[in-house]
């Protein structure tokens, strides 16, 4: 079975740092591109950023609101992805997800998706 | 970069209703189109993929269609566990913009 399991997360200061990690299981992760997607109380779905395989040089692109703050790393022995999280802001807050694009659909939406973690910025 | 627009933002439905949910993309996207359906307190849920492809195990009340800059995804009965918020997804070449979600209710 495919599974993405989360942790990490909680409350941060503005301008504050926080890295969530999400492992992998049930299938090749080394090969997978792997995606972060946030869900914020106003502002819907986000994507945050993402992460290619070795194959790219681990190429990573991140979204705009994201950009020169996030930063997207894995370590294909650990089968893991993390979101280093960096001058955080209060429009920050959302709870966060790792996911990838899903192998029964030709890579043609994201799925799975791991649990979730909630990120709070708030001083 | 691409902008994908979603309308209504919300409509409330009675069971049994047909409901219809639209999104717009700036520029053509092919059928590189997603939707996802976002219940309270859980996990996104793929339903639609490559614009009109029904996701494994998703009820086959659920159907996407369109191609190029307009999309639709139609419940064609809706039921009480549908209640939702439903986002589309361009998915071809980065960054992979949602929609600004449908809020769906039960009237």
């Amino acid at each position: 079975e495919v599974q993405l399991v989360q942790s990490g997360g909680g409350l941060v200061q503005p301008g504050g740092s926080l890295k969530l990690s999400c492992a992998a299981s049930g299938f090749t992760f080394s090969g997978a591109a792997m995606h972060w997607v946030r869900l914020g109380s106003g502002n819907g779905l986000e994507w945050v950023g993402r992460i290619g395989n070795k194959a790219i040089n681990y190429a990573t692109t991140y979204g705009e609101s994201t950009k020169g703050r996030f930063i997207i790393s894995r370590d294909d022995s650990k089968s893991t992805t993390y979101l280093e999280m960096n001058n955080l802001k209060i429009e920050d807050t959302a709870v966060y997800y790792c996911t990838r694009p899903g192998i029964t659909v030709s890579g043609l939406g994201f799925d799975p998706w791991g649990q979730g973690t909630l990120v709070i910025v708030s001083s | 970069d691409i902008q994908m627009t979603q309308s209504p933002s919300s409509l409330s439905a009675s069971v049994g209703d047909r409901v219809t949910i639209t999104c717009r993309a700036s520029q053509d996207i092919s059928n590189f189109l997603a939707w996802y359906q976002v219940k309270a307190g859980q996990v996104p849920k793929l339903l639609i993929y490559s614009a009109d492809a029904l996701h494994s195990g998703v009820p086959s009340r659920f159907s996407g269609s369109g191609s190029g800059t307009e999309f639709t995804l139609t419940i064609s009965s809706l039921q009480s566990e549908d209640v939702a918020t439903y986002y589309c997804q361009k998915f071809t070449g980065t960054p992979l913009t949602f929609g600004g979600g449908t809020k769906v209710e039960l009237k």
